[in-house]
């Protein structure tokens, strides 16, 4: 069973202020993580594909870092918009047989208070 | 809007009931996939259809039966469900499955509840 741990579960943020939270999932049999953006009553949106220790990607204010050694990845958000109150899931996917869906943490929900 | 449209967004049905989860793309894409997210559970997954063909079922118990009639329509047919079959169930879509790193786009869900 694949363990995909995400923290904080919740984070309340000032408007302006920068925060960031973690993905670790299993250093092993690695292939690929996800990061999606889902807010309440839509569709989870892709953030962010990486693939390579040391990645590091970049959206707007938003941007992720990988360590697929250690396994874990960060995401970061600078200057924190009441836009960007949502959950934040990450996924991973391995490179074992089987599934080719994603494994999901159960979120971050971001609330960024004016 | 993702391009991945679920029917019908909201469902409740008694536990003798049959009802079926339609989902649609419009992404030229080849994979379809079938979640459902449990209160206070991480996405799970339960299906994968890859090119109309059925890849992955996630040891999804018998009352759930998927069909992929082609690669833009994906259904989920409900049947005897239990209370605890209760959640979101989302619909996904991606350019190709098989060790793909490709990006997932889901529709906005269909929240089942069964009484």
């Amino acid at each position: 069973i694949l363990n995909v741990e995400q923290s904080p579960q919740s984070l309340h943020v000032q408007e302006g202020d920068s925060t960031n939270f973690t993905c670790s999932f299993p250093s092993s049999n690695f292939y690929a993580l996800h990061w999606y953006r889902w807010e309440t009553a839509k569709s989870p949106e892709a953030l962010f594909v990486m693939t390579l220790n040391g990645d590091e990607k970049k959206k707007g204010r938003i941007s992720a870092t990988l360590n697929t050694k250690e396994g874990y990845s960060y995401l970061y958000i600078k200057g924190s918009q009441p836009e960007d109150s949502a959950t934040y899931l990450c996924a991973f996917l391995n490179s074992g047989g089987g599934a080719d869906g994603l494994t999901f943490g159960k979120g971050t929900h971001l609330i960024i208070q004016p | 809007e993702t391009g991945v449209t679920q029917t019908p967004r909201h469902l409740v049905m008694g536990m003798t009931n049959k009802k079926s989860l339609k989902c649609e793309q419009h992404l030229g894409h080849n994979a379809m996939y079938w979640y459902k997210q449990s209160a206070k559970k991480p996405l799970e997954l339960m299906f994968v259809y890859n090119f109309k063909e059925q890849t992955e079922n996630n040891s999804v118990p018998s009352r759930f039966s998927p069909e992929c009639p082609n690669s833009s329509h994906l259904f989920l047919h409900l049947h005897t469900l239990q209370p605890e079959d209760s959640a979101l169930y989302l619909c996904a879509s991606s350019q190709t499955s098989g060790r793909a790193k490709n990006i997932q786009y889901f529709g906005a869900g269909t929240r089942l509840s069964v009484l």
